[in-house]
């Protein structure tokens, strides 16, 4: 399983662009890209999920590169409400044998007022 | 529809004595998931079931963790003479085939403290 780098944490304002950036250089072609959302005490809420380019959905938009070594998650205009940690996970799906994801450390993103 | 659902929510054991933890995953869900989270750590995979193929138990620690599942409903994770590093909570998570299968959705956890 292609192994995942990201920032420990990171602080932002309200109102403010916040993207997290997320290593994978020994990604397989078979991987997908998917973050997860961890507030304290609760179990992860899947963000987003991509395999190539650009995603977006209503809570925010992951970009990866040609190469795709790396992503960015995207969250537009944070809020107090968005301090959490983050974590950005890759592996296969479908048809793989295995269906197991490797959670890191994650990014804990604080957002001040 | 319901979501994922664990119980017990809070579980204090004394040292040595086996637990059993209970993990009803989303109706239709074919993928279950087991994972470990000490206090400020990440999550550390225990073990995955997908419908009747054998589980992935890559991730048990020791032989003293076991899990089962009933088709593709319940399942249950035990412990048997626990220690006070198994303190953590176990978070069990359910997820549908196919591309969405890396979608998973989790129950809220049961935090066991062992003494």
């Amino acid at each position: 399983l292609a192994k995942t780098t990201q920032p420990i944490s990171m602080d932002s304002y309200e109102g403010q662009e916040v993207n997290i950036t997320c290593s994978h250089n020994n990604i397989a072609t078979n991987d997908y890209i998917t973050w997860y959302q961890q507030f304290p005490s609760q179990g992860p809420r899947f963000i987003i999920q991509g395999y190539k380019t650009k995603v977006t959905n209503e809570v925010a938009s992951l970009f990866i590169p040609a190469d795709r070594k790396s992503s960015t998650l995207s969250l537009p205009r944070v809020s107090l409400s968005d301090t959490a940690v983050y974590y950005c996970l890759v592996g296969p799906h479908g048809s793989s044998n295995t269906g197991k994801l490797i959670f890191g450390q994650g990014t804990t993103l604080q957002v001040k007022p | 529809g319901a979501g994922v659902s664990q119980s017990p929510s809070n579980k204090v054991t004394e040292k040595g004595k086996d637990v059993e933890l209970r993990c009803d995953p989303i109706s239709g869900h074919t993928a279950l998931y087991w994972y470990r989270q000490r206090l400020g750590q990440g999550l550390e995979f225990l073990i995955y079931f997908q419908g009747n193929s054998a589980p992935d138990k890559s991730g048990l620690p020791s032989d003293r963790f076991s899990a089962e599942r009933t088709g593709e409903s319940v399942s249950t994770l035990t412990i048997q003479r626990t220690q006070q590093e198994d303190s953590a909570v176990y978070l069990c998570a359910s997820s549908q085939s196919g591309i969405r299968r890396n979608e998973q959705f989790f129950g809220p956890g049961t935090r066991l403290t062992v003494l």
